[in-house]
């Protein structure tokens, strides 16, 4: 079992706060990825990286923006949030090989 | 490009049946399938996954099916139990890169 840690669990704040989502993974995974998931719907992959200094965008545009300066963390930014990023967001992480993505418990983010 | 899609959004079984949930998807050329249990409040959770050089592989009381030729994936749950409830969500991607596609997700039901 993967240990993939999100916080917070859920945020409620206002229109234009700069808002950073955690994303910590004990695994020493080099895969990372975050995922945008409203209520009862797919997931869409919105970012991912495949090391330490690499970021990719993913399938879906996001405003959001993500660094990976150390293995195990990988930090998604809002700038400035807007009533639209109001979602839930998921990170995974993946190992070497025939590993499958590992999830975190998500992120419920609510923009007023 | 690639798109997934569950056949049916919704589905209700009998506890002690056996449960089918299917799923199709486009880009023939992907080569890695997975299903994932997403419960009320929490991240997905990894349920069996498939290479594309297989048509059949079986995990404890579920069994995933690919038919390559139709592209057509379907996860089998034997003898369903109350605590199968949730959203399964099939996706397909590359293992390699570990980029998946997910579909909307079925919900499934347990009635005692």
């Amino acid at each position: 079992e993967a240990d993939i840690y999100q916080t917070p669990r859920y945020l409620v704040i206002g229109t234009g706060k700069k808002i950073t989502l955690e994303c910590s993974q004990t695994m020493g995974h080099d895969k990372m990825y975050w995922y945008q998931q409203d209520p009862g719907m797919e997931l869409h992959l919105i970012h991912y990286s495949y090391g330490v200094n690499s970021t990719e965008k993913g399938d879906l545009s996001s405003e959001s923006t993500v660094s990976r300066i150390r293995t195990e963390h990988f930090p998604l930014t809002l700038e400035s949030a807007r009533p639209s990023h109001t979602s839930q967001y998921l990170c995974a992480s993946k190992g070497q090989g025939d590993q499958p993505q590992h999830f975190g418990d998500g992120t419920r983010l609510s923009i007023l | 490009g690639e798109s997934v899609g569950l056949h049916l959004p919704t589905l209700s079984v009998q506890e002690g049946d056996n449960s089918i949930i299917n799923c199709a998807y486009s880009n023939s050329a992907s080569d890695y399938f997975i299903w994932y249990k997403q419960e009320s409040g929490k991240g997905p959770q990894f349920i069996i996954d498939i290479r594309s050089n297989m048509d059949k592989r079986q995990g404890q009381r579920v069994t995933v099916l690919l038919n390559k030729t139709v592209k057509h994936l379907s996860l089998q749950i034997a003898a369903t139990q109350p605590g199968d409830s949730a959203v399964y969500f099939c996706a397909g991607g590359y293992n390699q890169g570990g980029k998946l596609i997910f579909g909307q997700g079925t919900e499934l039901s347990v009635k005692p």
